[in-house]
């Protein structure tokens, strides 16, 4: 069974500097997909962004970047120019692409808690 | 395009009760999903439905949790009887189809006291 792990319960930035939230995950398939969510307090599920195992290019998306080491099993999320709005809970996730009889459940971590100080 | 609808958003409930949750999905997305997310935890898959057809229910607690989609369209999960530990919010996702990404509800918050 795969398992995903965020090390950091909490983060703290400054409003406009830069952080970077830490993912590690364990699996023994070779094709998968990684994501980032955001959970604000409405409860929300938001999708960040997402890395097929298979692309060497790390994903980007705006403000969000991605810095996938497959070797290392590392999957963490950099947070440009951070802004007010990005404070939520942070979620990785892992997703087969193989999974027998179809499923592809996601697997999630338990989150760390990005606090933005203005 | 509307997104993924959940209804109740909370539900207050004694232990022993029953409970029910009902999902519907974005239109045409044919893969329907039940999360449980515990305080301070990541949410963790109940069942995946493809179609009205559930594709996996292995960390569904089959003693006291149900679940279906009879058209294909929308779903209800259901917990009978509560139990304490079952607290927790419930989300519901979907996806065109199981390889593409997820969307999220906005959960129902279940309280069992």
């Amino acid at each position: 069974a795969q398992t995903v792990t965020q090390s950091q319960p909490e983060m703290s930035v400054q409003e406009a500097e830069t952080v970077t939230l830490s993912c590690t995950y364990d699996t023994s398939e070779s094709d998968y997909y990684l994501f980032w969510y955001k959970q604000p307090p409405s409860r929300q599920m938001i999708l960040v962004i997402r890395q097929e195992a298979y692309k060497q290019q790390n994903a980007t998306e705006n403000r969000f970047s991605v810095n996938f080491q497959k070797a290392a099993k590392s999957f963490s999320l950099k947070i440009s120019d951070s802004q007010l709005g990005d404070a939520a809970m942070y979620f990785c996730a892992y997703r087969s692409v193989h999974s027998g009889g179809g499923a592809d459940g996601l697997t999630f971590g338990k989150g760390t808690h990005l606090i933005i100080q203005p | 395009e509307a997104g993924v609808a959940q209804s109740p958003r909370y539900k207050i409930i004694e232990k022993r009760q029953s409970v029910a949750f009902w999902c519907n999905p974005i239109s045409g997305h044919a893969t329907l999903y039940w999360y449980q997310q515990i305080l301070g935890q990541g949410p963790k898959l109940l069942i995946q439905f493809q179609n009205n057809g559930v594709v996996d229910d292995s960390q569904l607690p089959k003693d006291r949790f149900s679940a279906e989609r009879l058209k294909g369209v929308d779903s209800t999960l259901k917990i009978q009887p509560a139990k304490l530990e079952d607290s927790a919010v419930y989300l519901c996702a979907s996806s065109w189809t199981g390889l593409e990404t997820q969307y999220f509800g906005p959960g129902t918050r279940l309280l069992v006291l």
